[in-house]
């Protein structure tokens, strides 16, 4: 069983929907969860980070971690093009500036 | 935000030759520099970390001798793919931890794509 399991979709949604992604986890140890966008050929940039149980938001995007569950989510509001892309968690157990462990990374495509 | 950069962003090379990645942080010094790799619609996998004026370490599978890892100052981490093979074609990504105020952040490079022949 890997510690980190994500859908690897693809996710196809319409412009201005809104969009779900999930990540649930198996290592207790892990506290702090990061989700990153990755654009074809490019590396990971960094979205949203949390290391508490509950609801954070940054503009159009709102990260959601329940540890008790082992399950985080992350919701992209009024879905634009240019949020196509594949959307990958990363937890860790001492900070996001430690050991990162991804998932596997769900491909999103919003069309017109 | 902060900015890592690679070099070079792509490489082909022949069998048993070796390559050479530079990872830097462009705007922030960073003690700890994160090498990883990723295969084709799989995630990103950490190969080893590199910490400043020391050894790296390396993760379980992956062979320190063929991967070799140089930090030598605050700024540029190296990766050399030793006697490359075609299974050593992936793209690499290296990140780096900021060591200033915000030190729960890497950020990441853009990604060297390697093919070997």
């Amino acid at each position: 069983q890997k510690e980190v399991e994500q859908d690897p979709g693809p996710l196809s949604v319409p412009e201005g929907a809104i969009v779900s992604l999930n990540c649930t986890y198996s290592n207790s140890a892990f506290q702090y969860f990061m989700w990153y966008r990755q654009y074809s050929r490019k590396g990971p940039e960094l979205l949203m980070y949390t290391y508490s149980s509950g609801n954070k938001e940054d503009g159009r995007f709102t990260a959601q971690v329940d540890k008790s569950s082992k399950y985080i989510s992350l919701f992209i509001r009024d879905s634009q093009p240019s949020d196509s892309a594949t959307y990958l968690c990363a937890m860790s157990a001492g900070g996001g500036g430690n050991k990162l462990t991804f998932g596997t990374g769900t491909q999103l495509k919003v069309e017109l | 935000g902060a900015v890592v950069s690679q070099h070079p962003s792509w490489v082909i090379c022949k069998s048993g030759t070796s390559v050479k990645i530079e990872c830097r942080s462009l705007d922030f010094q960073a003690t700890t520099m994160f090498w990883y790799r990723q295969f084709p619609k799989q995630s990103l996998m950490l190969m080893a970390t590199s910490n400043e004026g020391s050894k790296a370490t390396y993760e379980q599978g992956v062979e320190k001798d063929k991967f070799l890892i140089n930090h030598a100052s605050l700024t540029l981490s190296t990766l050399t793919v030793t006697s490359a093979h075609p299974e050593d074609s992936s793209f690499y990504i290296c990140s780096a931890r900021d060591v200033g105020w915000n030190q729960e952040t890497q950020y990441f490079g853009p990604g060297t794509r390697l093919l070997v022949l």
